[in-house]
């Protein structure tokens, strides 16, 4: 079946703008996650989705970051007025019980 | 603040040899472990999940488990050139749909 997917696959923005990116989860897979990944670095984890709810938010690295999830499924993450350090590669993941799948991931370049 | 380390490489080894990637965690009552293989400008791809002390293979993969010794391994047979990549350990301290703990990954690089 279908893998995660996520929009746009790249994303440049002046700084100061707000950006959405998307991610469609594995159809029937209840949990999302949001991971960030800069250039060279390990994976950080952002915030995660049970249904529509978030049991964990921990990870959002400001304010400006925010996300959510609707009828179970399609999942929005949003930065609001972004600054240079957002540039990086945003991960979406989904699982059923414990194993999770990644998307292929958005670039956001922040100019 | 739970943890997962890894040596990050690069760890070389000619084709067709073995390739032993390794990976310690800090909580001692993590439930699942998982090896990912991440090419260069891609995502990770999910390559095992073991559960269980013990050793668990899938083709030329072999993932072995010490939870006494809060110790993950990958090891890889007959590598190729095409297994070159950043392989990453994750851990989830929990159990069911809860976030997993990446370690920085292992650059491995596999010399034709």
């Amino acid at each position: 079946g279908a893998g995660v997917s996520q929009s746009p696959s790249n994303k440049v923005t002046e700084k100061g703008k707000d950006v959405e990116l998307r991610c469609d989860p594995i159809s029937g897979h209840t949990a999302l996650y949001w991971y960030r990944q800069s250039l060279g670095q390990g994976l950080e984890f952002l915030i995660y989705f049970q249904g529509n709810s978030a049991p964990d938010k921990s990870g959002l690295p400001s304010d400006r970051f925010s996300a959510e999830r609707t009828g179970g499924s399609v999942s929005t993450l949003t930065i609001q007025r972004t600054q240079q350090e957002d540039s990086a590669v945003y991960l979406c993941a989904s699982s059923s019980i414990d194993t999770q799948y990644f998307g292929p991931g958005t670039r956001l370049t922040v100019l | 603040q739970k943890e997962v380390e890894q040596n990050s490489g690069p760890l070389s080894v000619p084709e067709g040899a073995i390739a032993s990637l390794n990976c310690t965690y800090s909580d001692r009552g993590s439930q699942s472990f998982f090896w990912y293989r991440q090419y260069s400008g891609k995502s990770p791809e999910l390559i095992m999940s073991i559960y269980s002390n013990g050793d668990k293979e899938d083709g030329r993969f072999t993932a072995q488990l010490n939870k006494a010794s809060q110790y993950v391994s990958l090891l890889i047979r007959d590598s190729q050139p095409s297994d070159s990549a950043t392989y990453l350990c994750a851990v989830n301290p929990l159990r069911g749909n809860t976030p997993l703990v990446f370690g920085k990954g292992t650059r491995l690089s596999v010399i034709a």
